[in-house]
C-alpha cells in the first residue's frame, strides 16, 4: 500500500489555474474511477472537493475539476482565489478493497 | 445538522492500548460505510481502516493490520478504534469519516468528517 504521489507544492497568482497531479499504480488510480480529492485548510477537517475522479459534492464550487489519463489524477482549480489557499489530498480505493492517499500538495496563492 | 464527533485520543506510553469512538448523528448511521484515517504531525492523511454499513466486511491498513480493529455498534450510532500495541509512529490525529452516499447509490469519497481526536504515544 504505497501513498499515492503528489507534488509537495504548487503555487499561482489570483485568477490563475493550476493543476494538482496525483500518481498511482494499475491497483488503484488506474484500476477505478474511484478517486476523490480533499482540501485541508490549518488545524481543520478535510473538505470533500471531487468523488469518483470528476464528480463535485453539491457546495463545491465549479472552479474545483478533476480528471484521470491512465495511472494519473489531475485536480485543476481556475480563477485562483486567496481561499483556495490550502493542502490537498487525493485519495484512490484500490484491488486490496482499500483505500490510499496521496502525501498532500501545498498550495500557495501568490 | 450531519455530524461526526471522535473522543477517546491522549497520551499513552508505546505498547499499550487505547479505543477510539466517533458518535453520529443528523443522519441515518446504519445506512453509512464508515473510515477512520489519521494524520501524524505536519503529515499527509493516511487511511487507516473501512467498515460496511452492516459490519460484516472490515478492512485494515497493512501498517495497523493485526494491532488496529475497526467496528460498530448502529444501535448506538457509534464507531470504534481499537488499538494495540502502540508505536511512536501512531501518533496523529485521528478522523473518522462518512462514505458518500446519495439516495441507492454509493460514492467514493469521504464527504462527512469528524473533527478529528489526538493520540500521543511517547513514554
Amino acid at each position: 500500500q504505497s501513498a499515492l504521489t503528489q507534488p509537495a507544492s504548487v503555487s499561482g497568482s489570483p485568477g490563475q489555474s493550476i493543476t494538482i497531479s496525483c500518481t498511482g499504480t494499475s491497483s488503484d488510480v488506474g484500476g477505478y474511477n474511484y478517486v476523490s480529492w480533499y482540501q485541508q485548510h490549518p488545524g481543520k477537517a478535510p473538505k470533500l472537493m471531487i468523488y469518483d475522479v470528476s464528480n463535485r459534492p453539491s457546495g463545491v464550487s465549479d472552479r474545483f475539476s478533476g480528471s484521470k489519463s491512465g495511472n494519473t489524477a489531475s485536480l485543476t482549480i481556475s480563477g485562483l482565489q486567496a481561499e483556495d489557499e490550502a493542502d490537498y489530498h487525493c485519495s484512490s480505493y484500490t484491488s486490496s478493497s482499500t483505500w490510499v492517499f496521496g502525501g498532500g500538495t501545498k498550495l500557495t496563492v501568490l | 445538522q450531519v455530524q461526526l464527533v471522535e473522543s477517546g485520543g491522549g497520551v499513552v506510553q508505546p505498547g499499550t492500548s487505547l479505543t477510539l469512538s466517533c458518535a453520529g448523528s443528523g443522519f441515518t448511521f446504519s445506512s453509512y460505510v464508515m473510515h477512520w484515517v489519521r494524520q501524524a504531525p505536519g503529515k499527509g492523511l493516511e487511511w487507516v481502516a473501512v467498515i460496511s454499513y452492516d459490519g460484516s466486511k472490515k478492512y485494515h491498513a497493512d501498517s495497523v493490520k493485526g494491532r488496529f480493529t475497526i467496528s460498530r455498534d448502529n444501535s448506538k450510532n457509534t464507531l470504534y478504534l481499537q488499538m494495540h500495541s502502540l508505536r511512536g509512529e501512531d501518533t496523529a490525529v485521528f478522523y473518522c469519516a462518512r462514505q458518500y452516499r446519495s439516495s441507492s447509490l454509493f460514492f467514493y469519497g469521504m464527504d462527512v468528517w469528524g473533527q478529528g481526536t489526538t493520540v500521543t504515544v511517547s513514554s
